[in-house]
């Protein structure tokens, strides 16, 4: 089954102790994301990934890293978590596809979104 | 100020219901307008996506761009209780250096009464 999983989905930890999250996706995607989800604000990307070895930040990188060594994982990262960290954060992924102007079928910017992991810091 | 505004809600209706949701937007560069719907404790997943303006239609759903108003919509004919979600715009402009990049819109959180 075509998918991308998250773990862990619930976690809970204090400022300041390193954590990660990890992500896998299992269709061959070269286009991997992190994002967060808070209420009021929607989702917003963290970092994004074109391939293996580029990353590059999105809209709220501060205070979170980034690794893509293969194709199917992209770990995020916090190394000093804080409370303004806790938050939903997602995981997604999509084919890259350098068509534009497609006139049906899938758009080139489909993501497929991870389950979720919501993420508490005391 | 947000490139993507839509309005949170809650929205509550009656089952059978016409709904009609809206994101308003800043950047004229995006061309790609999506809908996503968002299950509670779920990933959004794609619902509808258009190109350029104009309507797509798929089943209940109707999804409307309004590019010289930078205006989108997305109806739901004959609601019902299952579509009961969270629905986010997201939009982009064309496959460039930064790839997918997606903006979204906040959701609007819809309830659909049985």
């Amino acid at each position: 089954e075509a998918q991308v999983t998250q773990n862990p989905r619930y976690l809970i930890t204090v400022t300041g102790k390193k954590l990660t999250v990890t992500c896998s996706q299992n269709m061959n995607h070269e286009y991997m994301s992190w994002y967060r989800q808070d209420p009021g604000l929607g989702l917003r990307q963290i970092y994004y990934s074109m391939n293996v070895e580029v990353t590059d930040k999105g809209d709220v990188p501060e205070g979170y890293k980034v690794s893509r060594k293969e194709k199917r994982n992209f770990p995020l990262i916090l190394e000093s978590p804080s409370p303004n960290q806790t938050s939903l954060y997602f995981c997604a992924s999509s084919l890259k596809d350098t068509r534009r102007g497609l006139a049906g079928g899938r758009p080139p910017d489909t993501q497929y979104f991870g389950p979720g992991t919501r993420l508490t810091v005391l | 100020q947000k490139e993507v505004e839509q309005d949170p809600g809650p929205l509550s209706v009656p089952e059978g219901a016409i709904v009609s949701l809206n994101c308003t937007y800043s950047n004229s560069a995006f061309q790609y307008f999506m809908w996503y719907r968002q299950y509670s404790r779920k990933g959004p997943e794609l619902l509808m996506y258009t190109y350029s303006s104009g309507n797509k239609e798929d089943g209940r759903f109707t999804a409307q761009v309004d590019k010289s108003s930078k205006y989108i919509s997305l109806f739901i004919r004959d609601s019902q209780p299952s579509d009961s979600a969270t629905y986010l715009c997201a939009m982009s402009a064309p496959w460039g250096t930064s790839g997918s990049r997606l903006t979204f819109g906040e959701g609007t959180q819809l309830t659909v009464n049985p």
